[in-house]
């Protein structure tokens, strides 16, 4: 079973609004990261939050952790089209790190 | 610096025939991965490598074999095509390992099995 799940599956914004996705997860991590894909193409990574942290930014970025609610958020502010995209969540667990991904997000900013 | 190259793009297998999934990077990672794709369920870990002579095996690691001759390349191979391997798979790698560092993932190769 996977170890993250995010919410909502899908959404549709328009330019200039922000856009708030969720991951929830099942056991205690040691960091957790959000990448984004575009259609046909690899993943980008985003960001890493480490378990001791609570809020990071990067640009128009935003993410926050709970360790006590196991869940996370990405914010993207003022959205633009080329955000267009899905947006994973992925979380490491173990000493070596390997990544546990979740189903994703599929954002759609309209002009 | 070309990244993580993945060859090839696409490609179309019987069902039984076995092939090679080629892998490349060249930022000197020591943390190799891969990863495949199926709708719906994100990503999941076949098999990864934390340096050259060193693999174990992910969460779906069954008819797939990997090996790590050198820091650069990770290929992965399939024994013997089944319809249930058609999928998209990325190859990813990272400095360090991801509990400190992110991962670069190439561009992928789709992979169908008829």
């Amino acid at each position: 079973s996977q170890q993250g799940e995010e919410d909502p599956q899908a959404l549709s914004i328009q330019e200039g609004e922000n856009a708030t996705m969720n991951c929830s997860y099942k056991t205690s991590i040691n960091n957790l990261q959000w990448y984004r894909q575009n259609s046909g193409r690899g993943l980008v990574h985003l960001i890493l939050i480490r378990s001791n942290e609570r809020e990071k930014h990067s640009g128009r970025l935003r993410v926050t952790l709970d360790t006590s609610k196991k869940s996370s958020s990405l914010l993207i502010t003022a959205s633009r089209a080329a955000d267009t995209a899905s947006y994973f969540c992925a979380m490491t667990t173990d000493s070596w790190g390997k990544l546990q991904f979740g189903a994703g997000t599929q954002v759609v900013v309209t002009p | 610096n070309a990244g993580v190259t993945q060859t090839p793009k696409f490609q179309v297998l019987k069902t039984g025939q076995s092939m090679t999934l080629q892998c490349a990077q060249d930022m000197n990672h020591e943390y190799m991965s891969w990863y495949r794709q199926d709708p719906g369920m994100g990503l999941r870990l076949i098999h990864y490598s934390v340096g050259a002579g060193i693999t174990d095996q992910g969460e779906v690691p069954n008819g797939y074999n990997v090996s790590r001759s050198t820091t650069e390349d990770f290929p992965l191979r399939l024994l013997s095509a089944a319809p249930s391997q058609t999928s998209v798979y990325f190859c990813a790698s990272s400095y360090s390992g991801v509990a400190n560092y992110g991962y670069t993932f190439g561009s992928g190769t789709r992979l169908t099995v008829v």
